[in-house]
């Protein structure tokens, strides 16, 4: 079945990186995202990584995907105080047009000043 | 570029009586999501549509919850009668038909 699991707190220095992890259950997913909530907000697509890559750099983000271990991690370099909110790792099954996502529940990252 | 816009954005309303969430998706994406939002669920399908057309429902909760997509710049998301148990955020997201999802600001829905 279908799961995504990410740790629910992480907290890290301003000028810190930070590191925020998600693991997925099913292995036929094609596209990988990380989206961004703050608060009272919608959801932010950050990026995404397509399920035949490992790594996709974007400016001060990261993602690495390693598909024989079904991880995934985003690295947030520079972390800065307006990084806080929810981060949220969701898979994708499409091949060709689109599905909907399955979210994990979550990570919150404070970032300390 | 506007995005997806939701309406209301917050709302108030006692059990039993009707509620009617609306949604306009960016223009020229072909699909459209609608999501709830809860602590304890986290975020969940309702239902989404492809080319104004329902593809899958499975996840409405029951009969009390309908939606519609009468053309391509419009969606409702009905629930009638409401209860407290519906108090979620309930987003709506659009998507082109390659991927990626893009969401609205949300509607905050209170049941008394």
């Amino acid at each position: 079945g279908e799961d995504v699991e990410q740790s629910l707190f992480l907290s890290v220095r301003e000028g810190d990186s930070s590191v925020i992890n998600c693991t997925y259950t099913d292995s036929s997913s094609t596209y990988l995202y990380w989206y961004k909530q703050e608060p009272g907000a919608g959801l932010q697509l950050l990026t995404y990584i397509f399920s035949n890559m490992d790594m996709k750099q974007d400016q001060r983000l990261t993602v690495l995907l390693n598909k024989k271990d079904k991880h995934l991690s985003l690295r947030i370099a520079d972390t800065q105080t307006g990084d806080s909110a929810i981060y949220f790792c969701a898979e994708s099954f499409a091949s060709s047009g689109n599905t909907p996502l399955v979210f994990g529940k979550g990570t919150r990252l404070s970032v300390i000043a | 570029d506007a995005g997806v816009i939701q309406s209301p954005r917050h709302e108030v309303t006692e059990m039993g009586q009707e509620v009617t969430l609306r949604c306009k998706p960016i223009s020229g994406h072909d699909y459209l999501f609608w999501y709830r939002q809860t602590m304890m669920r986290g975020l969940e399908l309702l239902i989404y549509f492809n080319n104004n057309v329902p593809i899958d429902d499975s996840g409405m909760p029951e009969d009390r919850f309908s939606a519609k997509m009468p053309n391509a710049s419009f969606s409702t998301l009905k629930i009638q009668p409401s209860e407290p148990r519906d108090s979620a955020v309930y987003f709506c997201a659009s998507s082109p038909s390659s991927h990626g999802q893009f969401f609205g600001p949300g509607t905050r829905l209170t049941v008394l």
